[in-house]
């Protein structure tokens, strides 16, 4: 059984369109998130959502706008793709540890390579 | 083509040696930290963790240790194996996240 399941694995498209990327996790984990994998492969947060709201928004163009229908899912929407949003694009879901909002382990999904011409 | 692992710090090891994956962290308020493991066209993998509390922590052939007081971090794995071949990373806790540190790839020859 997948844990964390994104789709598509592989997306390749034009600039300027509008694509999306699917997440679903059956962990019953509380919080998603979706991470950034540069072609040098550093990862970087881009959103974390718990319990269906966002909690961290870093500093990400708003052509990117993530929606998360119940805590089970997570999907991110971009418009207007530019060929800077090539990457590697990872699905992660984990506990929040205490109130604090801590991260405990995540758990990544395979991850979705997209390709913009 | 462009090799994405050219542009990572490498190391490059014999099958059966032991290995030493570094790593330094900035935020001294860290309270946990995480390797993890990363095989080409899949997601990260947790290896192991370890809490602050801790300087030493062992699993199945690895081993991290935290040092608090120079901020560094290092992963050995015993007696490396060609499927051990991938890209390693090390993460941070910080609020409702993770924070990772840049991946060394390491490659292991038969």
């Amino acid at each position: 059984d997948t844990a964390v399941s994104q789709t598509p694995k592989y997306l390749v498209t034009q600039m300027g369109n509008d694509k999306s990327i699917k997440c679903e996790q059956n962990l019953g984990h509380d919080t998603m998130y979706w991470y950034k994998q540069d072609s040098k492969k550093f990862l970087k947060i881009m959103f974390s959502y718990n319990n269906k709201e966002l909690i961290i928004n870093e500093t990400v163009p708003n052509r990117f706008s993530p929606k998360s229908p119940d805590k089970a899912h997570l999907n991110l929407h971009i418009n207007s793709l530019e060929l800077g949003d090539s990457a590697v694009y990872f699905c992660a879901s984990s506990l929040l540890l205490s109130a604090g909002g801590l991260a405990g382990e995540l758990f990544f999904g395979e991850g979705s390579r997209l390709t913009v011409l | 083509g462009e090799s994405v692992g050219l542009h990572l710090p490498t190391l490059s090891v014999q099958e059966g040696d032991n290995s030493i994956i570094n790593c330094a962290y900035s935020n001294s308020a860290s309270d946990y930290f995480i390797w993890y493991k990363q095989e080409s066209g899949k997601g990260p993998q947790f290896i192991i963790d370890i809490r602050s509390n801790m300087d030493k922590r062992q699993g199945q052939r690895v081993t991290v240790l935290l040092n608090k007081t120079v901020k560094h971090l290092s992963l050995q794995i015993a007696a490396t194996q060609p499927g051990d071949s991938a890209v390693y990373f090390c993460a941070f806790r910080g609020y409702s996240t993770l924070t990772f540190g840049k991946g060394t790839m390491l490659l292991v020859s038969p």
